[in-house]
């Protein structure tokens, strides 16, 4: 059973860079791929992009410019980074694994959350 | 960027009665829909895949169908575990993957 554990700071200031890293454990994160998706009140589940099993990454475009997915096998973790955060970055951030379908990927297991808010 | 279009956004149901939840996307998905079920404070959890394929331990109460455009999850015989938010997903065309806003569905 694939667990992920989502973890970083809460409490993010405008115009700094948002961190987080999950954790995962029940499979490595050298096979399948491994998403961020967050959940805000005004936009409800927004995909923000995954890693897969090259470490190539694949991103939403509308948060590209200022996005970096990363992972450290060694750790068996994969990492967010969103630079120039604004209010509108306040959400719970999920991250997942996306198993392969075909040519395609289904996201199936996802961490807890962690909510982080973007304020001075 | 394809839209994900739920209907309705609340539904009120009995206990044992049956709900019917609709999704639409602005253009075809193929077969590449999933819906996920929502409790408050929890993730999201994989019910179908495929628009029709139950994800593992998912109960054969939960049934998905349709294609293209237009998608349908059916919940047979409501239990108190099933009220929730039900999102629809496509993964067809991407990026980005897209979701639904979502269809609550809540006790009458």
């Amino acid at each position: 059973q694939v667990q992920l554990q989502e973890s970083g700071p809460g409490l993010v200031k405008p115009s700094e860079t948002l961190s987080l890293t999950c954790t995962v454990s029940g499979g490595s994160i050298s096979g399948d791929y491994w998403s961020w998706i967050r959940q805000s009140p005004g936009k409800g589940l927004e995909w923000i992009g995954h890693i897969y099993n090259n470490g190539g990454t694949t991103y939403n475009p509308s948060l590209k410019s200022r996005l970096t997915i990363s992972r450290d096998t060694s750790k068996n973790q994969i990492s967010l980074r969103l630079r120039s955060v604004t209010a509108a970055d306040t959400a719970v951030y999920y991250c997942a694994r996306e198993r392969p379908e075909r040519w395609l990927q289904i996201i199936d297991y996802w961490g807890q959350g962690t909510l982080v808010t973007v304020s001075s | 960027e394809i839209e994900m279009t739920q209907s309705p956004a609340a539904l009120s149901v009995s206990p044992g009665e049956g709900a019917t939840l609709s999704c639409r996307a602005s253009q075809s998905v193929a077969s590449n829909l999933a819906w996920y079920q929502q409790k408050p404070g929890q993730a999201p959890r994989l019910l179908i895949w495929g628009a029709s394929t139950r994800a593992t331990g998912i109960p054969a109460r939960f049934s998905g169908s349709g294609s293209g455009t237009e998608f349908t999850l059916t919940i047979s015989s409501l239990q108190s575990e099933d009220f929730a938010v039900y999102y629809c997903q496509q993964y067809n065309s991407w990026p980005p993957k897209t979701f639904g806003q979502g269809t609550k569905v809540e006790i009458k």
